[in-house]
């Protein structure tokens, strides 16, 4: 049974603190995701990786930082928590493939809130 | 840049009613189009998919197609349960420099009341 899992499904934080959220997945994809997702505006992708230490910025990856050291992992870090982070972060990854047919799997999410 | 706009919702239907969510698209290569559901408390899964224009990807009774010439890739189910209770996104996906890139619609809740 594939899977992806993430650390924590809920986090509470404070402002100025340096939060982890760590994600592993045991497919053997080359390609991985951090996305989060508000009420109302859908999932916006902050990074992803595609390959071991290769990253690229998504739409939204101010205040955000990632590190992929091991193919089966990708960390998301928040260097200084804001309020405004509280959100829903959900981890995909995905296999490469030549015509983009590939499904993207999900964890089950880290809802954090930031007091 | 690639983009997909969803019904707004929530969308409430009763037990056994007819559903469709519109989803339709814009994007600059040949994508494969993709329905994902998130039921309460969980991660988004897939749903169904289509690969090329005139596809129909079907499953657990919902089923759309992919129309190229509309841009478009409706979900339809012919009778809804309570345990359709959802939120359901709409997504695209193509290769972009090499990158395996993917965007979703904003999500349209369903609720099915009995």
């Amino acid at each position: 049974d594939v899977k992806v899992t993430q650390s924590s499904r809920y986090l509470v934080k404070r402002t100025g603190e340096k939060v982890f959220l760590e994600c592993v997945q045991d497919m053997d994809h080359e390609n991985m995701f951090w996305y989060r997702q508000d009420p109302g505006l859908g999932l916006r992708l902050i990074y992803f990786s595609y390959d071991v230490k290769m990253k690229e910025k998504g739409d939204i990856p101010e205040g955000y930082s990632v590190s992929r050291e091991k193919k089966e992992r990708f960390s998301l870090i928040l260097e200084s928590a804001s309020t405004n982070q509280t959100s829903m972060y959900l981890c995909a990854s995905i296999s490469s493939g030549v015509a983009g047919g590939n499904e993207q799997f999900f964890g089950p999410g880290t809802r954090l809130t930031v007091l | 840049g690639d983009s997909v706009t969803q019904m707004e919702g929530p969308v409430t239907l009763s037990e056994e009613a007819f559903l469709t969510i519109n989803c339709t698209y814009t994007a600059t290569g040949y994508p494969s189009l993709f329905w994902y559901v998130q039921y309460p408390g969980e991660g988004l899964q897939l749903l169904l998919k289509a690969t090329k224009a005139d596809d129909k990807g079907s499953n657990k009774g919902f089923e759309a197609t992919y129309r190229k010439e509309t841009t478009s890739f409706h979900l339809e189910k012919g009778s809804v349960q309570v345990s359709d209770s959802a939120v359901y996104f709409c997504a695209l996906s193509d290769r972009a420099g090499g990158y395996q890139k993917v965007t979703f619609g904003t999500g349209t809740k369903l609720q099915v009341i009995p």
